[in-house]
């Protein structure tokens, strides 16, 4: 079946540096991509919708300039945390649409980032 | 308004067969997910359902009923190991994720 790859599945990082996470769909075009992120203890929200080729789409209150996404290909988009802090320690994972019949969306396994 | 349900705490004894199920209302459906969570780390995938149907991943199964709401999960050959909360999440119409509460399973020997 159809796999989403998501990496890294961990990450340890230095206040201030910049972290980029890969999400790849592996045998399918992925016209659309979803970025999400969870808090401890709470639900996983939504953070911005990437179509390819175009910006992503932010939901309310999350900061486009400190979550850079690029959606360059089909089959591949990234999430950049920029000059992260230890508030943006967190669980982020992505999903990707296939642009297929069904339009089913698939999920990677996520990576969960710590920053010191 | 949006609603998942699904049971707060279930027993079953190692080796056995549990069923956690869930049942949703929600503002559109594009695909129900189960998770496992150990206390304090983070959730892990387990399975995806956008069809209706029987999923199947070795010991762990998914089965969908869109036109009934429901959802279950089915854990055979059940492990110390097992023991976890099961979250059951709906992706509605805006492709937001609607959490249920989860579902404590403790396996016994």
């Amino acid at each position: 079946g159809a796999v989403v790859s998501q990496h890294p599945s961990w990450v340890i990082c230095k206040s201030g540096t910049s972290v980029k996470i890969e999400c790849r769909s592996l045998d399918f075009q992925a016209t659309t991509m979803f970025w999400y992120r969870q808090f401890p203890k709470q639900s996983l929200m939504l953070m911005a919708t990437s179509n390819e080729g175009s910006k992503a789409t932010y939901e309310q209150g999350v900061e486009k300039d400190k979550f850079l996404i690029n959606h360059a290909s089909l089959t591949l988009s990234t999430l950049t945390v920029t000059s992260a802090h230890p508030e943006d320690s967190s669980f982020y994972i992505c999903s990707a649409r296939d642009g297929g019949e069904n339009e089913k969306l698939f999920f990677g396994s996520g990576t969960q980032l710590s920053v010191l | 308004g949006q609603n998942i349900d699904q049971p707060t705490e279930m027993t079953a004894t190692e080796g056995a067969i549990v069923q956690i199920n869930c049942t949703y209302q929600t503002s559109g459906f594009n695909g129900l997910f189960w998770y496992q969570q150990h206390a304090g780390e983070a959730p892990t995938f387990l399975s995806y359902n956008v069809l209706d149907g029987l999923e199947e991943k070795g010991r762990f199964s998914s089965f969908l009923s869109r036109s009934k709401g429901y959802s279950y999960l089915l854990l055979k050959e059940l492990q110390m190991k097992d023991s976890a909360s099961y979250l059951c999440a709906v992706l509605d119409s805006n492709y937001q994720l609607i959490w249920g509460a989860g579902t404590k399973l403790i396996i016994k020997p």
